[in-house]
């Protein structure tokens, strides 16, 4: 039971160049989200997905998107890179929406230049 | 939106020393969670609250879900060195934003051997 996996662990990019950060989790959660994590920023919810099927909107979604490919697995692109997105993502997932613990990846760390 | 204020923000103590942190926030929150996060990692889950008034403990660390729900505290007793990290407390209302939880910016804890 490995829990919340991502990947890449890090990764560089040019400005402009577009990846997909991949996230899976075993635990037949219903709920998956993406945060960024900032140097005195705390954690920031970028997009969620409630439940297999739904995305929505977090607080900080602008360059971004996300599929919910199954109930395992959910994924962040950034189709063009840009260094104001230079941070370390955080896949998290959790039982239900609006309720309980949630669990958190072990992290991507991007850095754009 | 939603904030929680989460103190103090670092801490640099002896190792033997008891810890005590907090947040408070202005809403009222329905569960409180308590992560730490190691450099390099991502955060893991030490307790979770869930009703008002509930004192739970894991090994060294105890946690209270305060009576107004608007606040609630962690403390680590006889700290060692391996407990330095950033510490989050995370509070969740059903009711508000499909059920997201709302993070503190976290408190860094130093241990002195």
């Amino acid at each position: 039971n490995a829990g919340v996996t991502q990947t890449p662990k890090f990764q560089v990019l040019k400005t402009g160049q577009s990846m997909t950060l991949q996230c899976a989790q075993d635990m037949n959660h219903n709920s998956m989200y993406w945060y960024r994590q900032d140097p005195g920023m705390g954690l920031r919810l970028i997009y969620y997905s409630a439940s297999e099927g739904t995305t929505d909107k977090g607080e900080v979604p602008n360059g971004y998107n996300v599929s919910r490919l199954n109930k395992r697995e959910f994924s962040l692109r950034l189709e063009s890179a840009a260094p104001s997105q230079t941070s370390v993502y955080f896949c998290a997932s959790r039982a239900l929406a609006g309720l309980g613990e949630q669990y958190f990846g072990p992290g991507t760390r991007l850095t754009v230049t | 939106g939603q904030q929680l204020n989460q103190s103090p923000q670092s801490m640099f103590i002896q190792e033997g020393e008891d810890v005590s942190m907090n947040c408070t926030s202005s809403s009222i929150f329905n569960t409180w969670l308590w992560y730490k996060q190691e450099p390099g990692e991502g955060p893991v889950l030490l307790i979770a609250l869930y009703k008002a008034g509930e004192l739970t403990s894991n090994g060294r660390l105890t946690a209270q879900f305060g009576i107004t729900r608007k606040d609630s505290f962690l403390n680590i007793s006889a700290s060692i060195p391996s407990d330095v990290g950033i510490y989050f407390c995370a509070g969740l209302n059903y009711g508000g934003s499909q059920g997201n939880l709302i993070f503190g910016k976290g408190t860094k804890l130093s241990v002195k051997p």
